[in-house]
């Protein structure tokens, strides 16, 4: 079975500041790469998707992909409370045809 | 007003009896799909259908059945055959099963208690 790992945190950010969650990822194959917002008790919603090496910025939100170091990394910037919640990353694999989550990272932003 | 929806939100059961979730998607969607989230862990597959009156085992398909008869619905039943049924379970659809842009949609999940 393809992985993709995450730290599980919390990681802990004060407010204002830049939250850097990353994830990696086996299948070299994958072409598709997507971060999706939980919080506690609801489903989880897609923030992001990112296809082609490099950064893609959307808002507060930058995805940074590197596939050759099969890497994927999400940046919040002016970090607020309101993004504390649990953050997923998921890959495509290809071999597979499916998204393979990762067991999610959990940001606090304090006040 | 499009979206995916999902019933009930709250679900309880005794063990040894079946229990089925409903899925309803009004996004015009192919594919649909079923996990399984536990406290903690990651989304798990149970199963997915990439077109009506098909589907396809996931990770986890044991003690589980689905039927897609018409393109917005697909509901998942988990039967007295499933050990561990106490979960959130979670509908997602996405525009194709296959192909690059692969972004998936999620319903707002179903918490089953099996007591």
């Amino acid at each position: 079975q393809k992985e993709v790992e995450q730290n599980s945190g919390p990681l802990s950010v004060p407010e204002g500041a830049i939250a850097s969650l990353n994830c990696t990822y086996s299948d070299r194959g994958s072409q598709s790469f997507f971060w999706y917002r939980q919080y506690s008790g609801k489903s989880p919603e897609l923030i992001m998707s990112i296809y082609s090496n490099g950064d893609k910025e959307d808002g507060r939100f930058t995805a940074q992909l590197n596939k050759a170091s099969q890497y994927v990394s999400l940046l919040i910037r002016d970090s607020q409370p309101s993004d504390s919640a649990t953050y997923l990353c998921a890959v495509h694999s290809g071999g597979y045809n499916k998204l393979i989550f990762g067991a999610g990272t959990r940001l606090a932003v304090h006040p | 007003d499009g979206g995916i929806t999902q019933s009930p939100k709250y679900l309880f059961r005794k063990e040894g009896q079946n229990v089925t979730l409903s899925c309803e998607q009004n996004l015009n969607h192919d594919a649909m799909y079923w996990y399984r989230q536990d406290p903690g862990q990651g989304l798990r597959l149970i199963y997915y259908s990439q077109i009506v009156n098909d589907f396809q085992k996931g990770d986890i398909a044991e003690g589980y059945s689905v039927s897609r008869e018409k393109k917005e619905s697909f509901p998942l039943t988990v039967t007295s055959a499933q050990k561990n049924p106490t979960a959130f379970y979670l509908c997602a659809s996405s525009i194709r099963g296959q192909g690059a842009s692969y972004e998936q949609y999620f319903g707002p999940g179903t918490r089953l208690t099996v007591t």
